[in-house]
């Protein structure tokens, strides 16, 4: 079993839509969570972080943290062709000596 | 969080030469980690290099192949030696935000070689 698990697409919605990215981690003692976005042939670019149970927002962005289901989302509103991009969950804790482990990846793609 | 500039951002390289990649960071940070993304796939992880000590490299990477040098809390090199067309990929340096990795990562902005 991967240690951070990601549907890898590609994912496709339509303008103005919400797109839901899941990842499901295997080390329940993980405490910090990040999802980056990547667009194609460029680096990782850190846009959301969430340490605790429940709902994170920021602008169009909702991040969702269930420790107990081992599970955390990412939620865009109103999808804009730019965000079509591969977006990486990654999960750090004590066990991994808050090192990173970066799920593959979901590949979204929002059509105009 | 820490700001990394990263060079050469691409190189088309001869095969059997070598490659050195260069991460600048704009404050100390105690770890600094270098990746590898092939086309249309996830990050792995090669080494992760701390200052005054030997990197520790993952499965599969060895030292001969991928030698790194930390000389100091703000820089990091990393060699692709002796290149073969399988060495063709995205290079990544990315360090902890803060004092450790529980904010996360910053990445530089990659280099992307070709070996022809």
């Amino acid at each position: 079993q991967k240690e951070v698990e990601q549907n890898s697409g590609p994912l496709s919605v339509p303008e103005g839509a919400i797109a839901s990215l899941n990842c499901t981690y295997s080390d329940r003692v993980s405490q910090s969570f990040f999802w980056y976005r990547q667009y194609s042939g460029k680096s990782p670019e850190l846009i959301m972080s969430i340490y605790s149970n429940g709902d994170k927002e920021d602008g169009r962005f909702t991040a969702q943290l269930n420790k107990a289901s081992q599970y955390v989302s990412l939620l865009i509103r109103d999808s804009q062709p730019s965000d079509s991009a591969t977006y990486l969950c990654a999960v750090t804790g004590p066990n991994a000596g808050n090192m990173l482990t970066f799920g593959g990846g979901t590949r979204l793609m929002v059509k105009p | 969080s820490a700001v990394i500039s990263q060079k050469p951002s691409r190189d088309i390289c001869q095969r059997g030469t070598s490659l050195t990649i260069q991460c600048q960071v704009d404050s100390q940070v105690t770890m600094m980690f270098w990746y590898r993304q092939q086309p249309g796939q996830s990050l792995t992880l090669i080494a992760t290099a701390n200052q005054g000590s030997e990197a520790t490299y993952e499965s599969g990477f060895v030292i001969d192949k991928f030698p790194i040098s930390r000389p100091n809390l703000t820089f990091s090199t990393l060699t692709v030696s002796n290149m073969s067309p399988e060495d063709s990929s995205i290079y990544l340096c990315s360090a902890q935000r803060g004092v450790t990795g529980f904010y996360g990562y910053t990445f530089g902005s990659g280099t992307r070689l070709t070996v022809v």
